[in-house]
């Protein structure tokens, strides 16, 4: 069954550093998302892509982040300048159809990123 | 999109069915009712969604009242690989694609 992969599993950075968290969504999907979720809390939306522009963002998703697709199959979120509060685990998610559709969002495994 | 309220907790035995409540009061007609669960950190694994008839998988089955109120997912023989996060989700169709989650119900099965 196709699945949503994320690379790296675990990015240790400093902080002030820039960070790049690397997906590839299911090939035939047309709309990529990024999610986080703080040690403990809720999982947490942060933006959604679709024909290479961002459709809709949350408060959390300021200047600091940013999202591309760099070719075909790749979806990158780059955040500038990594702070302590950036520790996370971020996943990307994608789904065939977005707003008027009713399929699923499919998920991956995340990746966590520490910043020391 | 409307929201939801769930237990916090269950036990199940293995091998019986898990019945996991939702609540969804104010859901609106063009809302959809999804479940996703997570195993420990790992991401949201998408289960089932509905928009008012029962439906069924491979892996559960989702009953949505008559009046949408209020659904129930159920895992019909739990396992201990069940055990998870559960997560009841109301999306509009329309207006917005973004998941919005709770706390979930942790859900524990029992040898």
């Amino acid at each position: 069954e196709p699945e949503v992969t994320q690379t790296p599993s675990h990015q240790v950075t400093q902080m002030g550093q820039e960070v790049i968290l690397r997906c590839v969504p299911i090939s035939n999907h047309l709309y990529f998302y990024w999610y986080r979720q703080i040690l403990g809390q809720k999982v947490e939306f942060l933006v959604s892509f679709y024909n290479n522009e961002i459709s809709e963002k949350s408060e959390i998703f300021d200047d600091q982040f940013s999202v591309e697709r760099p070719d075909g199959s790749n979806f990158t979120l780059k955040i500038r300048s990594t702070k302590l509060e950036d520790s996370a685990m971020y996943f990307c998610a994608s789904s065939v159809g977005g707003t008027g559709s009713n399929q699923p969002q499919h998920f991956g495994d995340g990746t966590r990123l520490s910043i020391l | 999109d409307a929201k939801t309220t769930q237990p916090t907790s269950m036990d199940c035995a293995e091998g019986r069915a898990a019945n996991l409540p939702c609540n969804h009061s104010t859901i609106s007609g063009n809302e959809y009712v999804y479940w996703y669960r997570q195993i420990h950190s790992q991401g949201p694994q998408y289960i089932i969604h509905g928009l008012k008839n029962n439906e069924t998988n491979e892996m559960a089955s989702l009953i949505i009242t008559e009046d949408r109120k209020s659904s129930t997912l159920i895992l019909p023989h739990a396992t201990l690989r069940d055990t998870a996060v559960y997560y009841c989700i109301v999306r509009a169709r329309i207006g917005g694609n973004k998941l919005v989650f709770g706390a979930g119900t942790i859900l524990r099965v029992k040898s």
